[in-house]
């Protein structure tokens, strides 16, 4: 069975702290992987769409990675406004059904 | 994302009521979908449309319809809501020139109570 499981759950930084979030899967035919943030009350947008193990993506401090197991959100000294929820999400082989994972709630506090 | 709406923003209803929730896009996407999300279990599809003439179950269908009206308008209907239907519904889009990348409502609250 598909699944996405993202951990942790929750994660508190201080402003200027790096860390990493993590999004395991399991999948037939990885189409591709896909990185959200939702904040309070709003849908989720867009960040990242990652193809092949090895493929590296950056905006701004946000840096994922992709591996054939997992993907990383990497945060360079996050600012309070990186504060979110952060969804992984993957598509299977020729389907358009994205399954996302339930999310890493990140503060970031000055 | 302002180009893709969605009414009504919240709803409050009672168990056994028809409810309808809209979705309008403006960005010319042919694809549409229908998403709810829970505490714990994330969003999860309901429906999916890849032209006004195409209409698909998700994995969580049951209990639920769409209407596509136009390439920009996809609705979604609860026949007789229950209170199990509370959630958070969002709808998506995307363009059959990037078909895997999906953007997201800004999401209608409902409460079956």
């Amino acid at each position: 069975e598909d699944q996405v499981t993202q951990s942790p759950e929750a994660l508190r930084l201080q402003e200027g702290e790096s860390s990493s979030l993590n999004c395991s899967y399991t999948v037939s035919g990885l189409r591709g992987l896909f990185w959200y943030r939702q904040d309070p009350g709003k849908g989720p947008e867009f960040l990242f769409t990652l193809y092949s193990a090895g493929e590296e993506k950056e905006k701004e401090r946000l840096k994922a990675t992709l591996t054939k197991k997992e993907s990383f959100l990497h945060i360079t000294a996050p600012k309070p406004e990186d504060s979110a929820t952060y969804l992984c999400a993957v598509l299977r082989g020729a389907t358009n059904k994205l399954i996302f994972g339930t999310g890493t709630l990140l503060a970031v506090q000055p | 994302d302002a180009d893709v709406t969605q009414t009504p923003r919240n709803r409050i209803t009672k168990t056994g009521k028809r409810i309808m929730l809209e979705c309008s896009q403006t960005k010319g996407h042919d694809r549409m979908y229908w998403y709810r999300q829970d505490p714990g279990l994330g969003l999860r599809l309901i429906y999916y449309s890849f032209d006004v003439k195409d209409i698909n179950k998700g994995e969580i269908s049951d209990g639920y319809s769409v209407s596509r009206q136009a390439q920009a308008k996809f609705s979604l209907s609860l026949e007789s809501a229950i209170p199990n239907q509370t959630a958070l519904y969002f709808c998506a889009t995307s363009d059959i020139r990037d078909v895997d990348t999906q953007y997201f409502g800004p999401g209608t609250r409902l409460t079956v109570l």
